[in-house]
C-alpha cells in the first residue's frame, strides 16, 4: 500500500512570494496533519484537519493556511515567504481527528517537502 | 510543549539491544506514551505506542512503569539502519504531536 506522499520534493523560492505544497494520505486515513521542522529541532505542528475542517492549528501566523479537499488530500499555502520559513514541512496522516473518544491515534509521516527560501 | 524528559544522546552496538529511556512524570492517566523516530532527513517513522501494559511489535518493545511516570523503549537487536532521533511522546488523541529534541542514537559496528 501508498504511504504518504508529499510534493514537490524540493523547492526554492525568494522572498516575498507564495508556496504551496501538496500533501496525499494513507488510502482511507481522513486526518491530515502538517509540521514544520527546521533543522536542528523536532517537527512543530501547524495545522490538522479531518473531513475538510481545520481540527487544530500551531502557534503559526495568518500568512499559513490549509484545506483539505473531498478525497481527503492536502494543501499547505505559505504567503509572503520568509527567510525563516527555510523548513521541511511533513505532512501525516492518521485514521481519525482524536475527536470520538478513542484515545490513541498512530500518525504516518510523508517524506517532506524541503522548502528553501532565500 | 514537549511533556518528556529524554537523553540528548546514547551509543549502541551493533547486534545488542538498546534501551531508550524517557520519563514523563506528569502524564494524565488518558494519556498514550508514543515512541517515533527520524532517519537523517526523512520523515518521522511510528515505532509503538502504549497506554499501561507493556507492548511488543515487529520493531520494539515498550516498557511502562507500573506508576506510569516513565518508560522504556527496546530495539532487540539494534543494527546500523536503526540510527535515528528517537522521539518520545505522551498525548490524548492524535489533536497533535508535540515533538521536543529526543534521543540521538547511534549505532556503531
Amino acid at each position: 500500500d501508498a504511504g504518504v506522499t508529499q510534493s514537490p520534493t524540493h523547492l526554492i523560492k525568494t522572498r516575498g512570494q507564495h508556496v504551496t505544497l501538496r500533501c496525499s494520505p494513507i488510502s482511507g486515513h481522513k486526518s491530515v496533519s502538517w509540521y514544520q521542522q527546521v533543522l536542528g529541532q523536532g517537527p512543530q505542528f501547524i495545522f490538522q484537519y479531518y473531513e475538510k475542517e481545520e481540527r487544530g492549528r500551531g502557534n503559526f501566523p495568518d500568512r499559513f493556511s490549509a484545506r483539505q479537499f473531498p478525497n481527503y488530500s492536502s494543501e499547505l499555502n505559505v504567503n509572503a515567504l520568509l527567510l525563516g520559513d527555510s523548513a521541511l514541512y511533513l505532512c501525516a496522516s492518521s485514521g481519525a481527528a482524536g475527536t470520538s473518544g478513542r484515545g490513541s491515534y498512530e500518525q504516518y509521516f510523508g517524506p517532506g517537502t524541503r522548502l528553501t527560501v532565500t | 510543549d514537549a511533556k518528556t524528559t529524554q537523553p540528548t544522546s546514547m551509543d549502541c552496538a551493533e547486534g545488542r539491544a538498546a534501551n531508550l529511556p524517557c520519563n514523563h512524570s506528569t502524564i494524565s492517566g488518558n494519556e498514550y506514551v508514543y515512541w517515533y523516530r527520524q532517519i537523517h532527513s526523512q520523515g518521522p517513522q511510528y515505532i509503538i505506542h502504549g497506554l499501561k501494559n507493556n507492548e511488543t511489535n515487529e520493531m520494539a518493545s515498550l516498557i511502562i512503569t507500573e506508576d506510569r511516570k516513565s518508560s522504556t523503549l527496546i530495539l532487540p537487536h539494534a543494527t546500523l539502519r536503526d540510527t535515528a532521533v528517537y522521539y518520545c511522546i505522551v498525548q490524548y488523541n492524535d489533536y497533535k504531536l508535540s515533538f521536543g529534541a529526543g534521543t540521538t542514537v547511534t549505532v556503531r559496528a
